[in-house]
């Protein structure tokens, strides 16, 4: 199985701040990676697909980069609502699919 | 605009068998390329994928649940069907429906959710 490791598992930034977070595949995984943003409660939601692509209505102030075994997730200007937790996927080959640990997002 | 939805008991005693139904609109389980997926979260921890049908019906699983599960779709209903065999309580979790869209030389994804659906293993 491919295992995924994501850094921070949280982190304290304020508004207007520039944050990263990283997702480490225990393999090469390409550029199959996948970013979600997880509010409380609520289900996850697409960030951004295939390493880089911005999913339709995800803000500019998200960006993804990386291939192989390193990507990293990257809000330029953080907002009152990026305040949440963030999941990488890995999409390559075959099933299990599996998920990074989470870095959740929290007001400083 | 495809949704999916959740249903099933919210509550089941340990040793039970779950089966919890995801019913969607907006795509067909039986146009190429297309696939569900059911996927847990339990209280406060990451997610888990459990398993994934595709319109073809194959169906892969995760291994780690040891043969628990059974997926299913009913095409002229819009649903898939999840069965989760010897239930426990560290099974506690929300249980999630995704449609799994892929494109050709960037690889699958899971858009959208469904609301998800708590499921508590209790005695």
């Amino acid at each position: 199985d491919i295992q995924m490791t994501q850094s921070p598992s949280s982190l304290s930034a304020s508004v207007g701040d520039r944050i990263t977070i990283t997702c480490r595949a225990s393999q090469s995984i390409g550029t199959y990676l996948n970013w979600y943003q997880q509010k409380p409660g609520k289900a996850p939601w697409l960030l951004i697909y295939a390493a880089s692509n911005l999913q339709s209505g995800v803000p500019s102030r998200f960006s993804g980069s990386g291939s192989g075994t390193d990507f990293t997730l990257t809000i330029s200007s953080l907002q009152p609502e990026d305040f949440a937790t963030y999941y990488c996927q890995q999409s390559y080959g075959p099933p299990p699919v599996t998920f990074g640990g989470g870095t959740k997002v929290e007001i400083k | 605009q495809i949704t999916l939805k959740e249903s099933g008991p919210t509550l089941v005693k340990p040793t039970q068998t779950l089966t919890l139904t995801c019913t969607f609109s907006g795509f067909s389980l039986s146009t190429s390329g297309v696939a569900v997926g059911w996927i847990r979260q339990p209280p406060g921890k990451a997610l888990e994928w459990l398993a994934s049908i595709y319109w073809t019906d194959d169906k892969r699983y995760n291994p780690s649940l040891n043969n628990r599960l059974t997926i299913t779709k009913d095409t002229s209903k819009n649903q898939v069907i999840l069965t989760m065999t010897n239930m426990d309580p560290v099974d506690t979790a929300t249980y999630y429906c995704t449609h799994r869209l892929g494109i050709a030389r960037l690889g699958w994804w899971f858009d959208p959710w469904g609301p998800g659906t708590l499921v508590t293993v209790s005695s």
